[in-house]
């Protein structure tokens, strides 16, 4: 089974520009969700998607968007960077089935990509 | 407001030794607890994790324990490798949410294994 994939590993912007990020989940995954991870910050939720809608919303400014097609392949974008968006931007898959979780204690188990570095100038 | 808080951002040991890697929490309406280990240019992956109604959950090396009146938890690996070398980072979800995909992690610790 493949993994999560996310394009573009690697990206530099300057300030104001604007980016999009993809994730293609594992199939069959039907929940994406997004983390910014900065130096010191740890991972930070962004939000997460789930048949098309967005279910979950971390504390970030609207400038963070995200969308999630019918396939389950989602995309995030970044509008009018500024130098603080540098960070890496992981995706997450996970089946979310009813009845939760997919580990044996019960809990939820993310399964993340390999992130998409962004460098904002 | 950092909700899970791992105090420790490094740990070095030796090879063969006991790692135990800390997380504090302060949300007492988180259900599930989580460990996730980092390599470098690698997305972090899965190890072990934890119901709120446990108090200790074991996977062969790996076992984590949870204190609930402490709001603490711990991750702890015997023995130690030098492939566990990695940023571990620590998460939670909230009560009756256990099929979100939103949880709340922490900054992250360091270990180190020495050969």
């Amino acid at each position: 089974k493949a993994g999560v994939t996310q394009t573009p590993r690697y990206l530099i912007k300057t300030r104001g520009q604007q980016v999009t990020l993809s994730c293609s989940p594992i199939s069959g995954h039907r929940s994406v969700s997004w983390y910014q991870q900065t130096p010191g910050q740890g991972l930070q939720f962004l939000f997460e998607y789930f048949s098309e809608t967005q279910r979950n919303k971390g504390n970030f400014p609207g400038r963070f968007s995200g969308r999630q097609f019918s396939n389950s392949r989602s995309e995030m974008n970044v509008s009018t960077l500024e130098l603080g968006d540098s960070a890496l931007y992981l995706c997450a898959s996970s089946f979310r089935g009813p009845g939760g979780g997919s580990s044996k204690s019960g809990a939820n188990v993310l399964t993340f990509g390999a992130g998409s570095r962004l460098t904002v100038l | 407001d950092q909700q899970v808080k791992q105090n420790s951002p490094s740990l070095s040991v030796q090879e063969g030794r006991i790692s135990i890697l800390n997380c504090d929490y302060t949300n007492s309406m988180f259900d599930y607890f989580l460990w996730y280990k980092k390599y470098p240019a690698e997305g972090p992956t899965f190890l072990i994790s934890i119901s709120s109604i446990k108090d200790k959950n074991e996977d062969g090396r790996f076992t984590v324990f949870l204190n609930k009146s402490a709001k603490h938890l711990s991750l702890h690996i015997v023995p130690s490798q030098p492939g566990d070398s990695a940023v571990y980072f620590c998460a939670a979800s909230r009560n009756g949410s256990s099929n979100t995909g939103k949880l709340i992690f922490g900054q992250g610790t360091t270990l180190q294994v020495k050969p």
